[in-house]
């Protein structure tokens, strides 16, 4: 089945250490989103590659960085994670960019910072 | 700018009861319109949408929508809860950047179903 894959699941890591979380997805889409969600919260959107274009939204932290090496992979990366970075990150692609596309998302990732 | 604002953050019904999940929109433009369930500790699931071809849209697990444009509304019914619709469930309004099919959510409403 086609799919958007989220490695790993469940990620520990320190103040301060860098982290990357990864995603791929097997449903060839253009657009790949990355999104923060907190606790009893809605997702909230980082940023999105449509194609190898790199979009970021005007309020994520230069904390936050992403790469796309290619179509199917996707990465997030955070440089010097604070405890105020412990959230699910979900992964979504969309074929296109019409407003008529949904997004499929991925399993999630969920980063604890001690 | 579009938003979408769904009433009540917690729902509980009884097993068997009818579902009905609140989301108003707000938008400029004929919206776009989405239903995402998130069971615990898992991504968000597409329940159905709205793309302006029917206003009664039907979806997934038994959920349907009616969009309707006088009340700006697109509330999420299931006529017999069961105990596995216990769930987030978020309503979105799609939009269109250029570059992107971007999602506005709103709050979230937890669906609690008991016995």
């Amino acid at each position: 089945d086609a799919m958007v894959i989220q490695n790993p699941r469940y990620q520990v890591t320190q103040f301060g250490k860098p982290v990357t979380l990864s995603c791929s997805q097997t449903l060839n889409h253009n657009v790949m989103y990355w999104y923060q969600q907190k606790s009893s919260q809605a997702p909230k959107l980082l940023f999105h590659y449509y194609d190898k274009d790199f979009n970021n939204e005007a309020d994520t932290p230069d904390n936050f960085q992403s790469r796309r090496p290619n179509t199917s992979f996707c990465f997030l990366d955070i440089r010097s994670p604070g405890l105020g970075d412990a959230a699910m990150y979900l992964c979504a692609t969309s074929r296109d960019r019409g407003k008529r596309n949904e997004q499929f998302f991925g399993p999630g990732t969920r980063l604890t910072v001690l | 700018a579009q938003s979408v604002t769904q009433l009540g953050s917690h729902v509980s019904v009884s097993e068997g009861a009818l579902v009905l999940l609140r989301c108003n929109y707000s938008s400029s433009v004929p919206p776009y319109l989405f239903w995402y369930v998130q069971y615990p500790n898992q991504g968000l699931q597409l329940l159905l949408k709205y793309t302006s071809a029917a206003t009664l849209v039907k979806g997934i697990n038994g959920f349907e929508a009616e969009f309707k444009k006088s009340e700006t509304s697109f509330h999420l019914t299931k006529p017999s809860a069961h105990m596995s619709d216990a769930a987030e469930y978020f309503c979105a309004v799609g939009a269109e950047t250029g570059t992107a099919s971007k999602l506005t959510f709103g709050t979230g409403t937890r669906l609690q179903v008991t016995l």
